[in-house]
This record gives C-alpha cells, sequence and structure tokens, in this order.
C-alpha cells in the first residue's frame, strides 16, 4: 500500500488535456512540494515538475499544482512520446522518509 | 552538466553481501543531498534511503524495509555514493537508482542514473 494514491491509469487522445492526481495527507502533500517523475517503458527515470515547476527541457504543455493534500499533473496538448508511468512523490514528516505513489500509467490513444 | 552513473549490481545469493556505487560528474557527494531508489520487477519506484550533504550534518535515513541491513556512504576523494547490502533476501531484487535532490522550498529528485541491476537468488 503506497502512502500517496494515484490512478492506476489514465488514457487520452493525442491534443486532449488530461491531469493526473496525487492524494495524501497533511504529513507529507500538505507540508511539502511534490515531484512528478515520468518513466517510459521502465527505463530511466526522469523528474518532469517539481511543484509548479519544470526542469529544463521539459516542454511547457506540463504543468503542476497542488491543493490541500491533493496535487496533480497536467498535460495540455497531449503527445505520442507523453505515453509512460508516471509517480508523484514527496517527503513523509511522519514517516522521515521519501514516500512514491503507486504510478499511473498514461496511454495515448 | 551533472551525470549518475550506478554500477556494482549482479547476481547474489540470499543472506549475501553486495556493494553498489553511483560515481558522480557534475556535482560534488559532499555537497550535495543524494537518495537511492529501487524498482523491485514490475513494481513501482521505493525509496530506499537518503544520506544529507556534509554541511547539513551528513544524517541518513532509511526505509523499514532495509534499515539495519542496507548502509548508505560516501568517498569525496572519488566524488562516489555507495549503497552496502547485506543479508539479502529475494525481495532485494531490483534494479537500483541513485538520484541527487535538489532545494526550492522543498527537496526534490532532479537528476538520476541510469540503474543498476541486483538479483537476488539460489
Amino acid at each position: 500500500q503506497s502512502a500517496l494514491t494515484q490512478e492506476a491509469s489514465v488514457s487520452g487522445t493525442v491534443g486532449q488535456k488530461v491531469t493526473l492526481s496525487c492524494s495524501g495527507n497533511n504529513n507529507n502533500i500538505g507540508r511539502y512540494g511534490v515531484t512528478w517523475i515520468q518513466q517510459i517503458s521502465h527505463g530511466t527515470p526522469k523528474t518532469v515538475m517539481f511543484g509548479n515547476s519544470l526542469p529544463s527541457g521539459i516542454p511547457d504543455r506540463f504543468s503542476g499544482s497542488k491543493s490541500g493534500t491533493t496535487a496533480s499533473l497536467t498535460i495540455s496538448g497531449l503527445q505520442p512520446e507523453d505515453e509512460a508511468d508516471y509517480y508523484c512523490s514527496t517527503w513523509d514528516f511522519s514517516l522521515s522518509a521519501w514516500v512514491f505513489g503507486g504510478g499511473t500509467k498514461l496511454t495515448v490513444l | 552538466e551533472v551525470q549518475l552513473v550506478e554500477s556494482g549490481g549482479g547476481l547474489v545469493k540470499p543472506g549475501g553481501p553486495l556493494r553498489l556505487s553511483c560515481a558522480a560528474s557534475g556535482l560534488t557527494v559532499t555537497n550535495a543531498r543524494m537518495s537511492w531508489v529501487r524498482q523491485a520487477p514490475g513494481k513501482g519506484l521505493e525509496w530506499v534511503g537518503r544520506i544529507k550533504s556534509k554541511s547539513d550534518g551528513g544524517t541518513i535515513d532509511y526505509a523499514a524495509p532495509v534499515k539495519g541491513r542496507f548502509t548508505i556512504s560516501r568517498d569525496d576523494s572519488k566524488n562516489t555514493l555507495f549503497l552496502e547490502m547485506n543479508s539479502l533476501k529475494t525481495e532485494d531484487t531490483a534494479v537500483y537508482f541513485c538520484t541527487r535532490l535538489s532545494r526550492l522550498d522543498f527537496y526534490y529528485m532532479d537528476v538520476w542514473g541510469k540503474g543498476t541491476t541486483v538479483t537476488v537468488s539460489s
């Protein structure tokens, strides 16, 4: 059982806007910013968002937000190369541990 | 450019030891907050442990499943992070990644290595 809860799967068509969510509690998401990590075909993970900031080289169709204990990653204008597993992660104050969500498999139809 | 390159993975019998390395370039491990993350076959990402920078006291924290068996350390002269794993179990079979933690008003994992594969099997 992951400390952070994500949808198991989300799908969308090319050009569509999709939003992935990550739900936690006041010891993790409620306290700290969230990192979003993309992993294509179980390859090298890549950070695509931290808080609402884009790492260098990540297209600006990716955006991040947070409300209370839920964080969201939105992809506006979905592209075929966005098909991947997406994980959210943050520090948990009470566990003194980094926690991950179980991951969302994003399929581009 | 910051790069992290893991090595040392392989096949080991249950109960045995293994040491993983993470060679860094473009950053100084002494001054960085670093973490190990693993991924079992077909599973999601799982945090293993974290070492703070020397200036932040070098504190090390571990995930519950590995506490007491795994040890994180660094060699400043080699600019390398290590993960010493003892009393290995079949459930430790995974790809092990090292990551750097950077900071805004919170810490986040920003750079990832390609990983090294550990298989624990008799």
